[in-house]
């Protein structure tokens, strides 16, 4: 299966603390994304990085390609409560940009 | 300015009957797409249209026919439900490029056949 996985699985961390969820793939990539889903909603993007970028920032997010591992992390810096949500990575494979891959998600949740 | 529109947002039905669920975009974008989160949130692509010419049919049942009347229009008909089928349906739409693809996603529509 060419679909991603996320890491860990389910997270619960503290409102102002760093959340950091993984995600690993299996083939050559065009991009990877990510989006977050609040429960009972549609899936909203993130932010993406092309397989010939390392590292992107957007606000408090902060996300790293390794291509050579196969893998990409998003970090969320001083997490706020409605951060609470499902995080989910999604690979374009090389040759099939169109056709987004998503991983199992981690489920993330900010207590006060 | 609903982005990505689908409806309805939730069905109830039971096994073997037929229904239909609708989405429409109003991004201008040239591609839709409709993908199925099961109970475990595993999110899976079904099929994808661009400028209504289907470009992607993943495995599966040929119960399921998408149609596009037009490229700010996807949907999906599904016949001879079954209990299996009861899952999360997004609609969702992007623009083209060889860059990458965001994907924007509808509410979901929330079938549960019985």
């Amino acid at each position: 299966s060419q679909q991603g996985e996320e890491d860990p699985q389910a997270l619960s961390i503290q409102e102002g603390e760093n959340a950091t969820m993984n995600c690993s793939y299996k083939t050559s990539i065009n991009n990877l994304q990510w989006y977050r889903q609040n429960s009972g909603r549609g899936l909203v993007h993130l932010i993406l990085i092309r397989s010939n970028e390392r590292e992107k920032h957007s606000g408090r997010l902060r996300v790293t390609l390794d291509t050579s591992k196969k893998s990409s992390s998003l970090l969320i810096t001083a997490s706020r409560a409605a951060d609470t949500a499902s995080y989910f990575c999604a690979t374009a494979f090389t040759g099939t940009a169109s056709k987004l891959t998503f991983g199992t998600g981690t489920r993330l949740q900010v207590t006060l | 300015d609903t982005a990505v529109s689908q409806t309805p947002k939730y069905l109830v039905t039971q096994m073997g009957n037929d229904k239909s669920i609708k989405c429409e975009q109003n991004l201008g974008h040239d591609t839709m797409y409709w993908y199925k989160q099961d109970s475990k949130k595993f999110l899976k692509i079904m099929f994808s249209y661009n400028n209504k010419e289907l470009i992607i049919n993943e495995t599966v049942p040929n119960r399921f026919s998408p149609k596009s009347p037009d490229k700010a229009h996807l949907n999906l008909h599904i016949n001879s439900l079954e209990l299996g089928d009861s899952a999360v349906y997004f609609c969702a739409s992007s623009q083209a490029s060889n860059s990458g693809n965001t994907i924007y996603f509808g509410e979901g529509s929330w079938l549960t056949v019985v």
